[in-house]
């Protein structure tokens, strides 16, 4: 079965604090892809990211970078001098692979960041 | 414009009511989602729907039905309302064409609906 794990349900940092947030998946197919979305307060889900399975590289976007580590399950999500916007929920979410498959997505609970000023 | 809308975004109904909320796509995608967010539960899968003629249970289907109308139309239906189907629902849509590429969802803003 397919399952997103993020252990932290609330984080508190400074503003300017570097914050990395957790999600560990579990699936037993061999080609799939995980996402971040970011939920703001107004409610709207924005994607921030997607990484396919054979793609283990990390990425940076600006003061944002993932690392995603085949060997541990894990894609994490790192802000770097965190802002006040970036109070936000954050979704790790993972979907099974192109192929007959239903592409519906398995999210994880959710971590609230606040960034205090 | 936006690609995916939903209405109504608020609702605030009474237990037993019918409600539908809807949501419609400019994307033309075959691919569509209802999702339900609830507080320290994520968001869970109600119904998909491969085109017109295919709809498929989520997992939690239970107290929800679901229309396809046509491509760009997908409702979902409270029955009966109850207290605990209050939620933040979520419609998305997929392009199975471009799926080994980039399986992206892309969501509509979500409809708050509060039963009472």
């Amino acid at each position: 079965a397919q399952k997103v794990t993020q252990a932290q349900t609330e984080i508190s940092v400074v503003e300017k604090e570097d914050v990395t947030l957790d999600c560990v998946y579990e699936t037993r197919d061999t080609t799939y892809y995980l996402f971040w979305y970011k939920q703001p307060p107004s409610g709207e889900l924005v994607f921030l990211i997607r990484r396919n399975s054979f793609d283990e590289q990390n990425e940076i976007s600006g003061r944002y970078s993932w690392n995603f580590q085949k060997s541990t399950s894990s894609f994490n999500f790192t802000i770097t001098a965190s802002q006040v916007v970036d109070s936000a929920v954050y979704f790790c979410a993972l979907s099974e692979a192109w192929g007959g498959a239903t592409n519906k997505l398995i999210f994880g609970t959710g971590t609230l960041l606040a960034v205090q000023p | 414009d936006a690609d995916v809308t939903q209405t109504p975004r608020n609702r605030i109904t009474k237990t037993g009511k019918r409600i539908m909320l809807e949501c419609s796509q400019t994307k033309g995608h075959d691919r569509m989602y209802w999702y339900r967010q609830d507080p320290g539960l994520g968001l869970r899968l109600i119904y998909y729907s491969f085109d017109v003629k295919d709809i498929n249970k989520g997992e939690i289907s239970d107290g929800y039905s679901v229309s396809r109308q046509a491509q760009a139309k997908f409702s979902l239906s409270l029955e009966s309302a109850i207290p605990n189907q209050t939620a933040l629902y979520f419609c998305a849509t997929s392009d199975p064409s471009r799926a080994w590429a980039y399986n992206e969802q892309f969501f509509g803003p979500g409809t708050r609906l509060t039963v009472l």
